[in-house]
């Protein structure tokens, strides 16, 4: 079936840094991916939709600054949490649909010390 | 946009018992509807799914229902057992190219 990679599973990083999480479609292309975000005991809220070739489209109140989105091929979609935060610490997980449903990335865990 | 509402938050059961999780939703366009699975730290296991012309799924212990008039669905698993204690969530999507909203989780614990 539908594989989708994601890296890291996990990263520390030091406040004011940037951190980049990349997902790969494996065995399919993934015009379309999109990109949640988990914090603990709650549920996954979507961030953005990544478009290849095309801008991201925002979820309202996330800020596009801040989590860069960039989907330049048919087999990768990056996120990238600019100037990171503490309360950015999260559980970050892609996703791309297809035909059978959606196939999600194992997911990363961000800590921002 | 679209709206998931999932109860109840938590749910225990005695093992063999059956375990009903129910959830609304508010775009009428939606048409696609799966139940996940997570366990700590993990992805979403897709457990199951219904879509739109489908009034009724079922596989093994679980059942997945589906009232589009309503706009609510639920999950039933029959003869829970420990390994079922998990987090379960519902969504719901126009099609599976579209962005899937997830309801706020149930946690199911099994009790032996």
């Amino acid at each position: 079936g539908a594989v989708v990679s994601q890296h890291p599973s996990r990263v520390i990083c030091k406040s004011g840094t940037s951190v980049k999480i990349e997902c790969r479609s494996l065995d399919f292309q993934a015009t379309t991916m999109f990109w949640y975000r988990q914090f603990p005991k709650q549920s996954l809220m979507l961030m953005a939709t990544s478009n290849e070739g095309s801008k991201a489209t925002y979820e309202q109140g996330v800020e596009k600054d801040k989590f860069l989105i960039n989907h330049a091929s048919l087999t990768l979609s990056t996120l990238t949490v600019t100037s990171a935060h503490p309360e950015d610490s999260s559980f970050y997980i892609c996703s791309a649909g297809g035909a059978d449903g959606y196939t999600f990335g194992s997911g990363t865990r961000l800590t921002v010390v | 946009g679209e709206n998931v509402e999932q109860h109840p938050s938590t749910l225990s059961v005695q093992e063999g018992d059956s375990a009903v999780i129910k959830c609304t939703y508010s775009d009428s366009a939606s048409n696609y509807f799966p139940w996940y699975k997570q366990e700590l730290g993990k992805r979403p296991q897709l457990i199951i799914d219904i879509r739109s012309n489908v009034g009724e799924k079922k596989d093994q212990r679980i059942a997945v229902t589906l009232n589009k008039t309503a706009k609510h669905f639920s999950l039933h698993i029959t003869e829970t057992q420990p390994e079922d204690s998990a987090v379960y969530f519902c969504a719901a999507s126009i099609s599976t190219a579209s962005k899937l909203t997830f309801g706020t989780g149930t946690r199911l614990q099994v009790m032996l």
